[in-house]
């Protein structure tokens, strides 16, 4: 059964800190993984990652895909409080029967205060 | 604004109503996806359309039935729902290409539905 898990389930920091999130998947036919932020509503777009090893970086945040070990991480440096949300992964398929399928992990809430 | 508008944003319905989701894609995309989340678990695919035809069905409930006339219009209509049912239905589109791959998905704000 295809797989993707988050850690940690939570977190609470404060603002100007440093933090991790971990992603590690486990699903056949793998294409690439992604990374959404959920604040209130709609879950919006990140990153995604096809190849591993490669950064990805947009502002305070970045984001790298280790294919060897299954995982990907999502770092917030310089954390403000509104980077406040839920942050979501999940892997993509590469076509066949799965096309278009995303499989989402159970998703990290992350909670910054001033 | 993503370009994914969902429309009721809440829903409240009886066990043995009719109601319709609706969802409109402004982006170009060919594929659509009807996703249902509830507290404290993952997002759940339910539905995939590409190019208009349904190429996923989760093993949903048929008291869940979803219509997609064309490329950028996805309803997901409602029967004889349980309370469990209760959730935020997301609707989502993505750009295709030829190989099958799969791009990033943009979502709409969902729809608070509650079942009562």
């Amino acid at each position: 059964e295809d797989k993707v898990v988050q850690s940690p389930l939570s977190l609470v920091v404060h603002e100007g800190d440093t933090v991790t999130l971990n992603c590690s998947y486990e699903v056949t036919n793998f294409r690439s993984l992604l990374w959404y932020k959920q604040e209130k509503k709609a879950p919006t777009f990140l990153f995604m990652l096809t190849s591993s090893g490669i950064e990805k970086k947009s502002g305070r945040l970045s984001s790298i895909l280790d294919k060897k070990e299954l995982f990907s991480i999502l770092n917030i440096t310089a954390t403000q409080t509104g980077d406040s949300a839920i942050y979501l992964c999940a892997a993509s398929f590469a076509g066949g029967t799965s096309y278009g399928k995303l499989t989402f992990g159970q998703g990290t809430i992350l909670t910054v205060h001033p | 604004e993503t370009g994914v508008t969902q429309t009721p944003r809440h829903l409240v319905m009886g066990m043995t109503n009719k109601k319709s989701l609706k969802c409109e894609q402004h982006l170009g995309h060919n594929a659509m996806y009807w996703y249902k989340q509830s507290a404290k678990k993952p997002l759940e695919l339910m539905f995939v359309y590409n190019f208009k035809e349904q190429t996923e069905n989760n093993s949903v409930p048929s008291r869940f039935s979803p219509e997609c006339p064309n490329s950028s219009h996805l309803f997901l209509h409602l029967h004889t729902l349980q309370p469990e049912d209760s959730a935020l239905y997301l609707c989502a589109s993505s750009p295709t290409d030829v190989a099958g791959g799969t791009y990033e998905q943009y979502f709409g704000p969902g729809t608070r539905l509650t079942v009562t």
